[in-house]
């Protein structure tokens, strides 16, 4: 069955610092994989995803995540953290045959000024 | 370009009464989907549906209705409301075709308290 993992509640980092949000998945066939991220009080927003080809993917807001074949991960990394991008941050997973996704229980990004 | 949208964005509701939760998206996608949202469980699907008039259980379905006679609109319905029920509602929708690659897009949410 398809499923991620998000190891860690929250991620704190200070403003300007490398941010990173892990991610592991578990699929049947090629992994489908995305990135979203929910700002207070709002749905949840695209920011990328894996489909196939370069293993690092570029996204909205300066994010770009890698996807690790050998690993089964696809960690989300920002090179300088902003206090805006303070927010909850969900893995997903696409399950094979349909348009379904699977997603992990999210990420709390804390960046401190 | 309303993309897409859900009503009420906040209910109270007593328990066991029925409630029914609007979703409405633009774009013509044939999926769409209801996830709640609560502290600890991220988000579990409740019903998915691949095109009008078919429809699938989720992770939790237990105690939801829904029904899709059209396109363009995916209600849910809480047939008699209970206080497991209290949540945030969000409805998604994602299109079929390989450009899109089977990114959803999210509603605004819809919070229901259940007293």
């Amino acid at each position: 069955a398809q499923s991620v993992a998000q190891p860690e509640d929250q991620v704190n980092v200070a403003e300007g610092n490398p941010l990173t949000v892990k991610c592991t998945y578990s699929v049947s066939g090629n992994p489908y994989l995305f990135w979203y991220v929910q700002y207070p009080n709002r749905g949840l927003q695209f920011l990328l995803k894996y489909i196939t080809g370069d293993n690092l993917v570029k996204g909205s807001y300066g994010f770009e995540a890698e996807f690790n074949k050998s690993q089964t991960s696809f960690h989300l990394k920002k090179p300088s953290a902003l206090v805006s991008d303070s927010a909850l941050y969900f893995c997903a997973v696409r399950f094979y045959g349909n348009n379904r996704l699977a997603f992990g229980k999210g990420n709390q990004v804390v960046v401190i000024p | 370009d309303a993309g897409i949208t859900q009503s009420p964005r906040y209910k109270i509701t007593e328990t066991g009464r029925q409630v029914t939760l609007m979703c409405h998206q633009t774009w013509s996608h044939s999926y769409m989907f209801w996830y709640r949202q609560d502290l600890g469980h991220g988000l579990r699907l409740i019903y998915y549906s691949a095109a009008a008039d078919i429809t699938d259980k989720g992770e939790v379905p237990d105690g939801y209705v829904v029904s899709r006679s059209k396109t363009e609109n995916f209600p849910l319905t809480l047939e008699s409301a209970t206080r497991s029920q209290t949540s945030v509602y969000f409805c998604a929708s994602s299109s079929i075709a390989e450009v899109n690659s089977y990114e959803q897009y999210f509603g605004p949410g819809t919070r229901l308290t259940v007293t």
